[in-house]
């Protein structure tokens, strides 16, 4: 069955003070998506990445990285220096498909980042 | 561009009472989803649709009705509104691509007392 694990209910860094959100999932799929959103306190939903499961390199953007390990089925979120705007509460998501084709994000419960000035 | 629409943002049902959540995309997406999201949990997924006249039920259905006319709006109907419906809904709509992120609308915050 699909699963996705945040452990990490709710995480609080001083700025500029590195954080890594951890993300495990289970699928039974051999390919599938992995992504990461972003919620900030006015509730809208921001995405953030996607990545396929036959794509195993980090990524970087800005302040940004992730660290896709099939091995051990993580997939890692890691913000340098944050800032007071990075608190929100992240999420992260796995593709499940759906008998008609459609794509079903299953949604961990998500971790709260709270980032003091 | 406006993206994902959803109205109201906010409402507060009685219970019995009906209504309808409204959401409109102008990407020209096929797919769209309402999901939706109680305290300290993701996202849950109550109805989908793959295009105009198709739709299919999701993990929590109960309690919902949706329909597709057209390929923009995907609306949901509370038609007996009980006290476990009170969460935040999310509409999405995405191509029909398995890699595709969703694009969300804004949110519904729906209290049912």
């Amino acid at each position: 069955a699909q699963k996705v694990t945040q452990a990490q209910t709710e995480i609080s860094v001083v700025e500029k003070e590195d954080v890594t959100l951890d993300c495990v999932y289970e699928t039974r799929d051999t390919t599938y998506y992995l992504f990461w959103y972003k919620q900030p306190p006015s509730g809208e939903l921001v995405f953030l990445i996607r990545r396929n499961s036959f794509d195993e390199q980090n990524e970087i953007s800005g302040r940004y990285s992730w660290n896709f390990q099939k091995s051990t089925s993580s997939f890692n979120f890691t913000i340098t220096a944050s800032q007071v705007v990075d608190s929100a509460v992240y999420f992260c998501a796995l593709s499940d498909l759906l008998q008609t084709g459609a794509n079903n994000l299953f949604f961990g419960t998500g971790t709260r980042l709270t980032v003091i000035p | 561009n406006a993206g994902v629409t959803q109205t109201p943002k906010f409402r507060i049902l009685k219970i019995g009472q009906s209504m309808t959540l409204q959401c409109t995309q102008d990407m020209n997406h096929n797919y769209m989803y309402w999901y939706r999201q109680d305290p300290g949990m993701g996202l849950k997924l109550i109805y989908y649709s793959v295009g105009a006249g198709i739709t299919d039920k999701g993990e929590v259905p109960n309690g919902y009705n949706v329909s597709r006319s057209t390929t923009e709006d995907f609306p949901l109907r509370l038609e007996l509104a009980a006290p476990s419906q009170t969460s935040v809904y999310f509409c999405a709509s995405s191509y029909a691509d398995r890699g595709s992120g969703y694009t969300f609308g804004s949110g519904t915050r729906l209290t049912v007392v």
